[in-house]
């Protein structure tokens, strides 16, 4: 059974800093990898999406990697800001389903 | 661009009750799929549907019902509520559902079960 999981569940930073955000999984079939934000009260956003095939994506500030063998995601965030502020979540897609598994979210605070 | 929308937003049933979380999505998509969220434990999935007229159990189906008649709606019914079916239920729609696609949600329905 696919399991994910994100450490750690809560993380502080000031300003400018660089953080990564980690995502494990349990079994390296997988269709893809999706990364997402969570605003308090709000729906979920996709961030990244990276494929199977894939190494990594970038966005912007945001950078995911994937490394299937090791079962591991990362999502590096360069420059944080405080509007960056939320719970980040990751998703697995197993290979022959059309489940997604998530993991329980790290949340994410950036003091100014 | 409405997107995926989701109602309502808030409701409070009576345990025994039965009540319907409405999605209606209007990108087309083929996969949708409806979640609940509790402190602690992430999203685990209820049911799916890959398309019209198909639909599939997920983690955490037991209470729950789903139909597609549509591609555009995708309703979650609650057959007799129960104070463990107190959650936030989001919907979430997919092109195919399998690897070409991202995810995109609603904003969510806070139910609360008396």
């Amino acid at each position: 059974k696919q399991e994910v999981t994100q450490i750690p569940a809560a993380l502080s930073v000031p300003e400018g800093e660089n953080l990564v955000l980690n995502c494990s999984f349990t079994d390296s079939a997988i269709y893809n990898l999706q990364w997402f934000r969570q605003d308090p009260g709000k729906g979920l956003t996709s961030l990244l999406l990276i494929q199977s095939s894939q190494r990594e994506q970038t966005s912007g500030r945001l950078n995911a990697s994937l490394d299937k063998s090791s079962g591991r995601s990362t999502l590096y965030i360069a420059a944080s800001q405080p509007g960056d502020s939320a719970t980040y979540l990751c998703a697995v897609l197993a290979s022959g389903t059309y489940k997604y598994i998530f993991g329980t979210g790290t949340r994410l605070k950036v003091l100014a | 661009n409405a997107g995926v929308t989701q109602t309502p937003k808030f409701q409070v049933l009576k345990t025994g009750q039965s009540m319907t979380l409405q999605c209606a999505q209007d990108m087309n998509h083929e996969y949708m799929s409806w979640y609940r969220q509790d402190p602690g434990m992430g999203l685990r999935l209820i049911h799916y549907s890959v398309g019209a007229g198909i639909t599939d159990q997920g983690e955490v189906p037991n209470g729950y019902n789903v139909s597609r008649s549509t591609t555009e709606d995708f309703p979650l019914r609650l057959l007799s509520a129960a104070p463990s079916q107190t959650s936030v239920y989001f919907c979430a729609s997919s092109p195919s559902g399998r690897s070409t696609g991202e995810l995109f949600f609603g904003e969510g329905s806070r139910l609360t079960v008396l």
